[in-house]
């Protein structure tokens, strides 16, 4: 069971904000919200992670609601490089078994 | 630094016949991952080494899968008998072990099983 659940596709026009959302109601409290991509034949690439608070690093940002039952990830000036299929994964931190991928949204960033 | 590599890039193979995939964690790395992901479908996982502890083999899907890993680093999935359901994309990560956030992804090995 992925514990999440995304959209299955959005589009974005480039050079604006991409907004992933993802909700993941039955959370647990020590678990962390994981954000990963997949470019179409790559491997998949981390992004950001967190447990409560907002998260923002080179490649975008986190946000988490109060209740932590979702969140969202920000891409703030999305490029056509960013086309991918997003992954949203909650895993309690010091767990060293697998993350558990669900399908993801695939995310087209338009010309 | 090098990130995971995974060899071969692509193996076909005859159904019936065993193949082995081999991937280079990143140096350093205790932990180590292998998950499948058929075409247009999201990552399921295989099977998980955490340094010298017992590797964790929940999600092999039949005793025809196996893997080890040697000296701690190197790591080799073999599918005996392929059938043609096995065909999918293998795909290797490492991290730095338990408590790390980020596993690092090799490319995939894409088999396809004729």
């Amino acid at each position: 069971d992925a514990k999440t659940t995304q959209p299955p596709s959005m589009d974005c026009a480039e050079g604006r904000a991409a907004n992933l959302p993802c909700n993941h109601s039955t959370i647990s409290g020590n678990e962390y919200v994981y954000w990963y991509r997949q470019i179409h034949s790559q491997g998949p690439q981390y992004i950001i992670h967190g447990l409560k608070n907002n998260e923002t690093n080179e490649m975008a940002s986190l946000i988490i609601t109060e209740d932590r039952k979702s969140s969202t990830l920000i891409l703030p000036h999305a490029t056509l490089r960013d086309t991918a299929v997003y992954y949203c994964i909650v895993r309690a931190r010091g767990e060293g078994q697998n993350f558990v991928f669900g399908p993801g949204t695939r995310l087209s960033v338009l010309p | 630094g090098a990130g995971v590599s995974q060899s071969p890039s692509n193996k076909v193979t005859e159904k019936g016949k065993d193949v082995e995939l081999r991937c280079d964690p990143i140096s350093g790395h205790t932990a180590l991952y292998w998950y499948r992901q058929s075409l247009g479908q999201g990552l399921e996982f295989l099977i998980y080494f955490q340094g010298n502890s017992a590797p964790d083999k929940s999600g092999l899907p039949s005793d025809r899968f196996s893997a080890e890993r040697t000296g701690g680093s190197v790591s080799t999935l073999t599918i005996q008998r392929t059938q043609q359901e096995d065909s999918a994309v293998y795909l290797c990560a490492s991290s730095l072990g338990q408590g790390a956030s980020e596993q690092y992804f090799g490319p995939g090995t894409r088999l396809t099983v004729t």
